[in-house]
Parts: structure tokens; sequence; C-alpha cells
């Protein structure tokens, strides 16, 4: 199975800030990454698919980049709802498998 | 608006077997989709099941390949996870969710949307 890492695990940050979470693949999945976004009490939502592309209705303040085993999610201008854990996930080879997730907090 | 929504026993016992139901609404299953069931542990993370096509072809995590089947009821649009000889280590929130892709290029796919999940606990 191809394993997902994610850092950092957590990160404490306020409204407006700039932030960039890490997912690295235990091999080339090419660009077979996506990048969802979860709640509490909430099912994951997918946020960018396929490394860089933007899902309907996520706002642009969300990028994401990168292709191999690196990739990141980053956020412009963090507001309130952004404050979320978010899961990386390949689906390059199967079994797909997830990170284990960054849990952004509010500081 | 493409819907779905788990059904099912929140509590199973040890060495019983955990059946869920997914209802889809809004589109066809008999579409050209997978129907995927991801399951989330505090201990595992975010984990993947397997996933039907309409056409009962499956696709199984080889974790958990011996004890699951996924099934389908066209007529019905539901999806169907069974689950034998639970565990503990099977207590979990169970989502189900539809495999979207890039246009004409399934292989580049991803899960969306998902049901709001069901919490199944084994238990005696």
């Amino acid at each position: 199975d191809i394993q997902m890492t994610q850092s950092p695990s957590s990160l404490s940050a306020s409204v407006g800030d700039r932030v960039t979470i890490t997912c690295r693949a235990s091999q080339n999945i090419i660009n077979f990454l996506n990048w969802y976004q979860q709640k509490p009490g909430k099912a994951p939502e997918v946020i960018v698919y396929i490394a860089s592309h933007l899902q309907d209705g996520v706002p642009a303040r969300f990028s994401g980049s990168g292709s191999g085993t690196d990739f990141t999610l980053t956020i412009n201008s963090l507001q309130p709802e952004d404050f979320a854990t978010y899961y990386c996930q390949q689906s390059y080879s199967s079994p797909q498998t997830f990170g284990p997730g960054t849990r952004l907090e509010i500081k | 608006q493409v819907q779905l929504q788990e059904s099912g026993p929140g509590l199973v016992k040890p060495s019983g077997t955990l059946s869920l139901t997914c209802a889809v609404s809004g589109a066809s299953i008999s579409s050209s989709h997978w129907w995927s069931w991801v399951r989330q542990s505090p201990g595992r993370g975010l984990e993947w099941i397997g996933e039907i096509y309409h056409t009962g072809s499956t696709k199984y995590n080889p974790s958990l390949e011996s004890r699951v089947t996924i099934s389908v009821d066209k007529s019905k649009r539901q999806f169907f996870l069974t689950l034998s000889a639970v565990t503990a280590a099977d207590t979990a929130i169970y989502f189900c969710a539809r495999v979207s892709y890039l246009p004409n290029i399934p292989a580049k796919n991803y899960l969306h949307p998902w049901g709001q999940g069901i919490l199944v606990t084994v238990s005696s």
C-alpha cells in the first residue's frame, strides 16, 4: 500500500493568515492526489482533486499543487469557516489511502 | 444534486455481521460511476473499504477482503456493505460515497459526494 504522511499534524493560525499543509506519498503518485476538509460531526468534503483542480463552490483562497511524491494545500487569508481537519488521499493505486490529517485550529 | 444516505444498525455484537445500506438519490446508480465505502475511527483514521460498479464488479481493500462483501440493487438505487466476524476494531463511522472523476478520465478520481456517515459500535 502507498503510505501517505502529512505535516504538520496540527496547526494554529489566525483569521487572515496564509497556511500551507504538506502531504507526502511513499512512492510516485503522479498527480493522483485529493484534498478533503472535514468539520466535526460531518463527512469529509473534497476541496481540491487531482492535485490542483478546485472543486466547484470552493473559494479561490484554496489551492493545491505538487506532483510525484510531494504535494501542498495552501489557504490564503484564512476565514473562520476554514478551521477544520484536512486530509490528503491518493487515488493512484488500490487500495486508495488517506493521510492522517492536519488539524487547523484558531490561534 | 446527488445525495447519499447510510442506514443500518448502530450496534453489532462481536463475531457478528455488520450490514449497512447506502441509498442514492438525485442520480442513477447505473451511471458511469463506482460507489464506495469508507470508514473512520480514531485508531485507524480514514480507511477505504471497497467499491462497486452497477454491473456488480467490485474492488476491495486487501486488509478487509476476506470479510467484506459489497453489493448493489439497481432497482432500489441502493448499495450495501456486509462485514463479517466483526471485533471492537471495526467500531467506526461508516461512510458511503460516489467515485467522481475528471471528464473522460475515470482513472483520475476522487470521492464526491459523501453520505453523512453512520456510527457502528461493536460491543456485547
